[in-house]
């Protein structure tokens, strides 16, 4: 089990918004980030502190947090978007914990 | 642009070690503001942080609880590079890993990654 819980997989036809979710206790202390990864490749960091966006990350992209979980959604989602992506944040002890992941389906 | 490079076998022996260097490009490894990280990902553990090293006037090292006992993460200043060590290696350590920065005084998160080694464990 993880200590970030996220939804094993989500769905949206082009054009759609996608939200993905990810809980944990940890989360109203410790900021929250979002990564997209795809096949084959290194993880992309698309959303620090909970919803800042890295240069060069498109707008449609963003972050939230509220409480125990934060969110990510990606508005007027793209075919490109399809992709994994992982919630991680830091844990009480001094160490990184990452979620499960979500594997993101454009239909 | 910072960079990281990967290298080191990708078929290790059980109860051997596993070894990994990252050599980094664009940044420094004793830089004040970054931490230097080793980071798996397998179907069955999903993405799982390793360990990190940093520079904060002294050398500083962390490790996650389930690997403590068996991992180092040591930093090579004189090649700008930082490597990863994980002793008495069994099938469950095959994984791909990667290294990667965190940036510890902007994002607070690793905004720069490897490429990814896939490591087999296997006789």
């Amino acid at each position: 089990s993880y200590e970030l819980t996220q939804p094993p997989s989500v769905s949206v036809s082009p054009g759609q918004t996608a939200r993905i979710t990810c809980s944990g206790d940890v989360l109203p202390k410790q900021y929250a980030s979002w990564y997209q990864q795809k096949p084959g490749q290194a993880p992309v960091l698309v959303i620090y502190k909970d919803n800042e966006r890295p240069s060069g990350i498109p707008e449609r992209f963003s972050g939230a947090s509220s409480g125990t979980t934060v969110t990510l959604t990606i508005s007027g989602v793209q075919a490109e978007d399809e992709a994994d992506y992982y919630c991680h944040s830091g844990n009480n002890r001094d160490t990184w914990v990452f979620g499960g992941g979500t594997k993101l389906t454009v239909l | 642009q910072v960079q990281l490079q990967q290298s080191g076998p990708g078929l290790v022996k059980p109860s051997q070690t596993l070894s990994l260097t990252c050599a980094i490009s664009g940044d420094s490894v004793s830089s004040k503001s970054g931490t230097w990280n080793w980071i798996r990902q397998s179907p069955s553990r999903g993405l799982e942080w390793l360990g990190r090293t940093y520079y904060r006037s002294e050398w500083y090292m962390d490790y996650a609880v389930s690997v403590k006992s068996r991992v180092i993460v040591n930093a090579d200043t004189s090649k700008n590079q930082f490597s990863l060590q994980l002793n008495s290696v069994t099938p469950e350590d095959t994984a791909v890993y990667f290294c990667a920065r965190l940036d510890a005084t902007g994002s607070e998160a690793f905004d720069v990654w490897g490429p990814g080694t896939l490591v087999a464990v296997s006789p």
